[in-house]
């Protein structure tokens, strides 16, 4: 299957500092890449679509001047938390689109816990 | 508001015992995806099913599209503590449009 990676698989940051987080799609072309935020035992919260070149669409409710998102290629995707707080701790997901006959299906990265002190 | 309910939120059963999660909706689908997450990692798609009616198996599992294609169903036969985790059910719209179910709990007990 599809494979996409994230980096980092872990990241601490300080109150007030900003954190990049990479997706990659590494064995196929993504013009789709989503961003999923996660808590404990629940689903995954869409935050924003990202198409290749253009900018991303938030869902409801998602600070775009918070969560900045750059598709600047066909394999990768980033999301830049900005000024975080530890209220945007969280566990958070990248997937990508297509990469095999069904381009409804979506892979995705391993995840990366952000823990904000 | 969720548009893809699951059902059971929780479900602990005993090694050896069968068990069905369910994901429904009052909307149609032009695909469904299912996944499976472990606690850190994240999710691993286990099958996609496409036509209403389909049904799919994957070893111990089972999985159905509804006629309507509004709905699924995953079975577990004689479930193993390996079987552990969070399952999600995913539909697809036209478009760019994916919606992930409220989630599946399992712990299966040794």
């Amino acid at each position: 299957g599809a494979v996409v990676s994230q980096h980092p698989s872990r990241v601490i940051c300080k109150s007030g500092t900003s954190v990049k987080i990479e997706c990659r799609s590494l064995d196929f072309q993504a013009t789709t890449m989503f961003w999923y935020r996660q808590f404990p035992k629940k689903s995954l919260m869409l935050m924003a679509t990202s198409n290749e070149g253009s900018k991303a669409t938030y869902e409801q409710g998602v600070e775009k001047d918070k969560f900045l998102i750059n598709h600047a290629s066909l394999t990768l995707s980033t999301l830049t938390v900005t000024s975080a707080h530890p209220e945007d701790s969280s566990f958070y997901i990248c997937s990508a689109r297509g990469g095999g006959g069904n381009t409804d299906t979506q892979y995705f990265g391993p995840g990366t816990r952000l823990t904000v002190l | 508001t969720q548009l893809l309910e699951q059902s059971p939120q929780f479900l602990s059963i005993q090694e050896g015992e069968n068990l069905t999660v369910y994901c429904n909706s009052s909307s149609v689908f032009s695909s469904l995806q299912w996944y499976r997450q472990e606690p850190g990692e994240g999710p691993v798609l286990l099958v996609t099913v496409v036509t209403g009616g389909e049904v799919k198996k994957l070893k111990r599992l089972t999985f159905q599209f509804g006629d309507a294609r509004k709905d699924s169903s995953l079975h577990i036969t004689a479930a193993q503590p390996g079987d552990t985790g969070l399952y999600l059910c995913a539909g697809a719209r036209t478009g760019n449009q994916f919606y992930f179910g409220t989630g599946t709990s399992l712990t299966v007990i040794p």
